[in-house]
């Protein structure tokens, strides 16, 4: 069955740069959500988008941007990043508000 | 605000014997999804089983199965028969189901299943 799909897998930039991570999600999925996971922490809800349209924010800088494109995929935007974005960036997709599927994560590591 | 609370922060099991992992929640809706996840090494979140909270029996999947205690807000997590391959680090993880809305996951802090051969 097919997975969803994040690229890139890893990315490393210097602070102050700018990087944009893409979701690609299950097919059919009409939701994708963002979570970052930092070293040792539990995941954290960043964004989420239903049908295109943002459906729901949790703590997500103001320096980060996303959006749902109209094959359904979805793009993060980071921007000024600082030491403390290094993460693994989750995206996860569900059919409407069913379970949410992970895909393998970007790690992205800021110097 | 809603919190999903585990309490064991490392847990140990011999190979083939069982082990329950613990996890509370803090809610006061009536109507919401309760997980568990997997992160082996690799970092991939994987499934591990669902519940829906209007469901009095307890989901089970192959050698996982729960114990759901609504009035307790109590989701443990059963593992028969453990196996290598069960070492990870494992998260309950909480969703509020309101009016079809696409919620988020609450997630515990986590706790790390080593198994011993």
């Amino acid at each position: 069955a097919a997975g969803v799909i994040q690229s890139p897998r890893h990315l490393i930039k210097e602070k102050r740069e700018t990087a944009t991570l893409k979701c690609y999600p299950i097919p059919r999925h009409d939701t994708v959500y963002w979570y970052q996971q930092g070293p040792g922490q539990d995941p954290q809800f960043l964004i989420s988008f239903y049908e295109k349209m943002q459906s729901d924010k949790g703590s997500i800088p103001d320096r980060f941007s996303a959006q749902q494109f109209s094959d359904y995929h979805s793009e993060l935007n980071m921007s000024s990043l600082e030491l403390g974005d290094s993460a693994l960036y989750f995206c996860a997709s569900s059919l409407g508000g069913d379970t949410q599927y992970f895909g393998p994560g970007t790690r992205l590591t800021v110097l | 605000a809603q919190t999903v609370t585990q309490s064991q922060p490392e847990m140990s099991v011999q190979e083939a014997e069982t082990v329950t992992l613990s996890c509370t929640y803090d809610t006061s809706e009536s109507d919401y999804y309760l997980f568990w996840y997997k992160q082996p090494p690799s970092r991939q979140m994987i499934l591990v089983i669902r519940q829906e909270a209007y469901k009095q029996q307890n989901a089970t999947e192959n050698r996982f199965s729960v114990n759901f205690q609504k009035a307790a807000k109590s989701f443990s997590l059963k593992i028969s028969d453990s196996q290598l391959g069960d070492a990870a680090m494992y998260f309950c993880a909480y969703r509020w189901n309101y009016g079809g809305s696409q919620g988020n996951l609450i997630f515990g802090k986590g706790t790390k299943l080593s198994v011993k051969p």
